[in-house]
């Protein structure tokens, strides 16, 4: 079946300016996650979902930053008024319902890589 | 806090040589461990887990690894190596608290020679 997909594959922007990044998990998964990678500070944890409750944000870097899930599915990241900083590698995983105490696998996508001139 | 310190930066060996590759965590519940692989280009691919039981757990390309309490060691190992397994490798714990976000060690690029 399908993995996790993430669109666009590679995005440049100006400093300043809007992004947004998608992400299309596994069909049935109920949970999803945004990490980013970058020189310097390596897998950073940025934002979590699982189903209908509230996101966990506390990896969120600033509130330039949030991330928004609609019907449970497709996931959007927007980075508002980018900065060079913001140049990493956005990675987007999703893992399956939880069944009890056990951490579920979570499968990552390819990642969108972010350029900020 | 949750930590994963991988102290190696860069590792090269022959192809058919051994490998180990360190991890020691920082977490002060039973942990959920993992090593993920990432080729250039990739995303991350998850080599295996230890989440009780066996200490010793295999995982898929031929690697295993080994959980010590003790230590807070979870040691990636694989008997002979590829070239095809020139990758970066995460080891990560797994944080359950926090909404099951993992926690990844800086990871470390393996060389292989030929």
């Amino acid at each position: 079946g399908a993995g996790v997909s993430q669109s666009p594959s590679n995005k440049v922007t100006e400093k300043g300016k809007d992004v947004e990044l998608r992400c299309d998990p596994i069909s049935g998964h109920t949970a999803l996650y945004w990490y980013r990678q970058s020189l310097g500070q390596g897998l950073e944890f940025l934002i979590y979902f699982q189903g209908n409750s509230a996101p966990d944000k506390s990896g969120l870097p600033s509130d330039r930053f949030s991330a928004e899930r609609t019907g449970g599915s497709v996931s959007t990241l927007t980075i508002q008024r980018t900065q060079q900083e913001d140049s990493a590698v956005y990675l987007c995983a999703s893992s399956s319902p939880s069944g009890g105490a056990v951490f579920n696998e979570q499968f990552f996508g390819p990642g969108t890589r972010l350029t900020v001139l | 806090a949750q930590s994963v310190t991988q102290p190696d930066i860069h590792i090269t060996v022959s192809e058919g040589a051994s490998l180990e590759l360190r991890c020691n965590y920082s977490y002060g519940a039973t942990p959920y461990l993992f090593w993920y692989v990432q080729s250039p280009g990739q995303g991350l691919q998850l080599l295996l887990k230890y989440f009780s039981g066996d200490t010793l757990v295999q995982g898929i390309k031929g690697f295993e690894a080994e959980f010590k309490r003790s230590q807070s060691s979870f040691n990636l190992r694989k008997p002979s190596v590829h070239w095809s397994d020139a990758a970066e490798y995460f080891c990560a714990v797994g944080v359950m608290e926090y909404g099951n976000k993992l926690v990844f060690g800086a990871g470390t690029i393996l060389r292989v020679k030929s």
